[in-house]
């Protein structure tokens, strides 16, 4: 079945530092992958994404690409500040499955130190 | 606005015993969710619902069941509860982007 496979599973940076982590997805047919951060006890929250008809989008300080052809995404975090600390999940549309739904990575523990 | 809210938000149960979970939105999303999220695994699909009435099975439906009687709400229970299913639950809703709940934490002991 279609899974996403996330990298590294935590992150350690130094404030200031630029942070990326990696997802490879299985479905070719996947049109939509989403970023969500979640802070310590609470919920999930979008914080980017991007469709299969752009190569890359930019949110201020958050950037995420996308390589169709080898069928990764990325996300980049520049300029890293201690309230960036959180665990990152990347997503798929379960395109091949039921459209909406959403296949999750494992996540990334991020900490930046200050 | 509320957007997506959980009851209750914390539970011990002993082995065996039942309850149910209950999901509200005020967004009119016809799509609601509900995850399990347990350390090192992410966020796994247990039901969903693409419209008031409907039920689909996710990736670990089993001990769990859903109803959709209301558009606005998603219920999830468990019938007999099992140590393994102690986690964090979350409900969602939406189509792509989805907005989450606060969880429910659940001990079963």
């Amino acid at each position: 079945g279609e899974n996403v496979e996330q990298h590294p599973s935590t992150l350690s940076v130094q404030e200031g530092d630029s942070a990326v982590i990696k997802c490879t997805y299985s479905d070719s047919a996947s049109n939509y992958f989403p970023w969500y951060k979640q802070e310590l006890g609470k919920r999930p929250q979008l914080i980017i994404d991007i469709r299969s008809n752009v190569g890359e989008k930019k949110d201020q300080r958050i950037a995420v690409t996308l390589n169709k052809t080898a069928k990764h995404f990325s996300l980049h975090i520049t300029e890293t500040q201690p309230e960036d600390s959180a665990v990152y999940f990347c997503a798929e549309e379960n395109y091949g499955g039921s459209q909406g739904n959403l296949i999750f990575g494992k996540g990334t523990k991020l900490s930046v130190k200050p | 606005n509320a957007g997506v809210t959980q009851t209750p938000k914390f539970r011990v149960l002993k082995t065996g015993q039942s309850m149910t979970l209950l999901c509200a939105q005020d967004m009119n999303h016809e799509y609601m969710y509900w995850y399990r999220q347990d350390p090192g695994m992410g966020l796994r699909l247990i039901h969903y619902s693409v419209g008031e009435g409907t039920t689909a099975k996710g990736e670990v439906p089993d001990g769990y069941n859903v109803s959709r009687l209301k558009k606005q709400n998603f219920l999830l229970g468990l019938e007999s509860a099992a140590p393994s299913q102690t986690s964090v639950y979350f409900c969602a809703s939406g189509y792509n982007e989805q907005f989450f709940g606060p969880g429910t934490r659940l001990t079963v002991l």
